[in-house]
């Protein structure tokens, strides 16, 4: 069974700094891209980063570029988002993605998401 | 960036009924679009992908259509656990982006 399991969602001050991970299980996680998609309070989704299978790309959405890191540890089965000068607009659940197939081509369809985890920047 | 942008933004809807989410794009994004189900509190769940093909699993009753700029979503007879937010995407262009979400509710 396909498991993504996110961890590391907090209360942070505004300009404080948070690292989410993702936990894979139950696929071969070092052929997959790979995403993370936020949802603010009430609101819709949006996607955030992702990257390559081997993290020779790496792309972000404009309003994190800068502030945002995501990274990926193959031999841990996991993914990280290092989220730095959090704003109050970052407030939002934090979802792993996972795409259908691990071509690339479709690398922006995720059909596989974890529960997610919950980041509060609030002073 | 491609808008997407869904109607209606709330519908209401008795179990049997059929009802038809309609997604439109900005531009054209031929086939690329997925739909997704979410629960309150869940993570959202895969529904369609390539505009009409159905993610294994889930029930025949959801079918997509559309290409271009226009999709839609039916399902042909609500079931009480049918009800939750809809949301489209397209993964044509970069960055991918969703809609705003239609959320059925229950008449």
């Amino acid at each position: 069974e396909i498991q993504l399991v996110e961890s590391g969602g907090d209360l942070v001050q505004p300009g404080g700094s948070l690292r989410l991970s993702c936990a894979a299980s139950g696929f071969t996680f070092s052929t997959y891209w790979m995403s993370w998609v936020r949802q603010a309070p009430g609101k819709g989704l949006e996607w955030v980063a992702n990257i390559k299978q081997d993290g020779s790309e790496i792309y972000y959405v404009d309003s994190v570029k800068g502030r945002f890191i995501i990274s990926r540890d193959d031999a841990k089965n996991s993914l990280y988002l290092e989220m730095n000068s959090l704003r109050a607009e970052d407030t939002a659940v934090y979802y792993c993605a996972r795409p259908g197939d691990t071509s690339g081509s479709y690398r922006y369809r995720f059909d596989y998401w974890g529960q997610g985890t919950l980041v509060t920047v609030s002073s | 960036d491609i808008q997407m942008t869904q109607s209606p933004s709330s519908l209401s809807a008795s179990v049997g009924d059929r009802v038809t989410i309609t997604c439109r794009a900005s531009q054209g994004i031929t086939t690329l679009l997925a739909w997704y189900q979410q629960k309150p509190e869940k993570a959202p769940k895969s529904l369609i992908y390539a505009a009409s093909s159905l993610q294994s699993g889930v029930p025949s009753r959801f079918s997509g259509s559309g290409s271009g700029t226009d999709f839609t979503l039916t399902i042909s007879s609500l079931q009480p656990e049918d009800f939750a937010t809809y949301y489209c995407q397209q993964y044509n262009n970069y960055p991918p982006t969703f809609g705003q979400g239609t959320r059925l509710e229950i008449k």
